[in-house]
């Protein structure tokens, strides 16, 4: 098993380009979430799905968008980036929500500038 | 809300233990959990407890569980240089069934 793959690992954007930060996993987990990681703020929730159709709000949602077509992939779109958006993005996967045996993606570094 | 608090820094040396310490605010958290971040990583779940257990033990790591206190500690038995890392503290959010972490510890050793 791959686990949890993410595209790409490093990003450059100008503000306001889009682009869509990709996730995969072949574990046939049900739950997958994207967070954000930043200096001394720790991992905050963006979006998380319980399952293909279904998507809802984290913490931190605004300026971000999320789709589950299909349960194995969880793409992130970054509507109009922002400098406030340069962050580390982790995708994560678990096999039901409430599950806290979750599996982490490598990350993608994107800086807005 | 539910909050997750943990110092930023803890620094030791080669061959000592290492104390890491996690406070918490939702009782009613069923699991507690300890996710370790190596540089440049994604994170991996380390350990977890059940919340009516006090205390366990893998290895070099022992999770220490004090429910009146919401105090949660990682334990880390003769630490190596390889244990150098950022350790996150997480409970589980049992209404939206996700985690909630805290800032993570970094854990630095020196030789």
């Amino acid at each position: 098993n791959a686990g949890v793959t993410q595209t790409p690992k490093f990003q450059v954007l100008k503000t306001g380009q889009s682009m869509t930060l990709q996730c995969a996993q072949d574990m046939n987990h049900e739950y997958m979430s994207w967070y954000r990681q930043d200096p001394g703020m720790g991992l905050r929730l963006i979006h998380y799905s319980v399952g293909a159709g279904i998507t809802d709000q984290g913490e931190v949602p605004n300026g971000y968008n999320v789709s589950r077509s299909t349960t194995e992939d969880f793409p992130l779109r970054l509507l109009s980036a922002a400098p406030s958006q340069t962050s580390v993005y982790f995708c994560a996967s678990s096999y039901a929500s409430g599950s806290g045996e979750q599996y982490f993606g490598p990350g993608t570094r994107l800086t807005v500038t | 809300g539910e909050d997750v608090e943990q110092s930023l820094f803890l620094s030791v040396r080669e061959g000592d233990s290492s104390v890491i310490n996690c406070t918490y605010t939702d009782s009613s958290s069923t699991y507690l959990y300890w996710y370790k971040q190596e540089p440049g990583a994604g994170l991996q779940l380390l350990t977890y407890i059940f919340s009516n257990m006090d205390m366990k033990q893998d290895q070099r790591l022992t999770v220490l569980l004090n429910k009146k206190d919401k105090h949660l500690s990682l334990r880390i038995a003769d630490t190596q240089t390889g244990d150098s890392a950022i350790y996150f503290c997480a409970e589980m959010n049992e209404s939206q069934g996700n985690l909630i972490f805290g800032k993570g510890t970094k854990l630095s050793v020196k030789p």
